[in-house]
């Protein structure tokens, strides 16, 4: 089974903080993303990666970075937290282009920024 | 414009009340469809993949089928248990994302 973790569950956060979450998966996937999901608004892209160091921006990257040094492990950096970065986190994974481009998600992080 | 809508946007069924949720579509050549279940306060949990109209898919009450502009996820004889919001989202050939739809919230009363 594809095992998608991440760092924490609830976190949170004071407006201007640097926030760090984390995201590890255990099937040697090549894709990784990072999204966020609000109420009435659905799930929205931020960020994703193809390959190790690789990233390309979603629909909404403003306010964020993010890392992948390893190919199992994708960061999501909040430079500066402000209090509409408040969401829940979702990360997931996928094996590749062709047939196999199922995404497998974590149980997500739900951010407070005070 | 790429496009997934989901409908109703909430469904309560009394246990043992079969129906079905929508998932309408408007995507320049369809990937792969694909339906997810999540529940409150958690990530999304896949359940099936479509590539072409006219594929199906089962799993224990639920069963996923493609037309060229909608998929429908029919639930038979739900269990309270069911309840969760339901995802569905599409993938072109042209775009590396996927496009989600809102979700329908699907609530099955004992």
């Amino acid at each position: 089974d594809v095992k998608v973790t991440q760092s924490s569950r609830y976190l949170v956060k004071r407006t201007g903080e640097k926030v760090f979450l984390e995201c590890v998966q255990d099937m040697d996937h090549e894709n990784m993303f990072w999204y966020r999901q609000d109420p009435g608004l659905g799930l929205r892209l931020i960020y994703f990666s193809y390959d190790v160091k690789m990233k390309e921006k979603g629909d909404i990257p403003e306010g964020y970075s993010v890392s992948r040094e390893k190919k199992e492990r994708f960061s999501l950096i909040l430079e500066s937290a402000s209090t509409n970065q408040t969401s829940m986190y979702l990360c997931a994974s996928s094996a590749g282009g062709g047939l196999t481009d199922t995404q497998y998600f974590g149980p997500g992080t739900r951010l407070t920024v005070l | 414009e790429d496009q997934v809508t989901q409908s109703p946007e909430a469904l309560r069924l009394q246990e043992g009340e079969s129906s079905s949720l929508n998932c309408s579509y408007t995507v320049s050549g369809l990937r792969g469809l694909f339906w997810y279940r999540q529940d409150p306060g958690k990530g999304p949990e896949f359940l099936f993949t479509l590539y072409s109209a006219g594929e199906e898919k089962e799993k224990e009450r639920l069963k996923a089928t493609l037309t060229k502009k909608e998929s429908f996820l029919h639930i038979t004889a739900p269990k309270p248990e069911d309840s969760a919001t339901y995802l569905c989202a599409a993938r072109s050939y042209s775009n590396y994302q996927l496009i989600w739809g809102a979700g329908t919230k699907l609530i099955i009363k004992p």
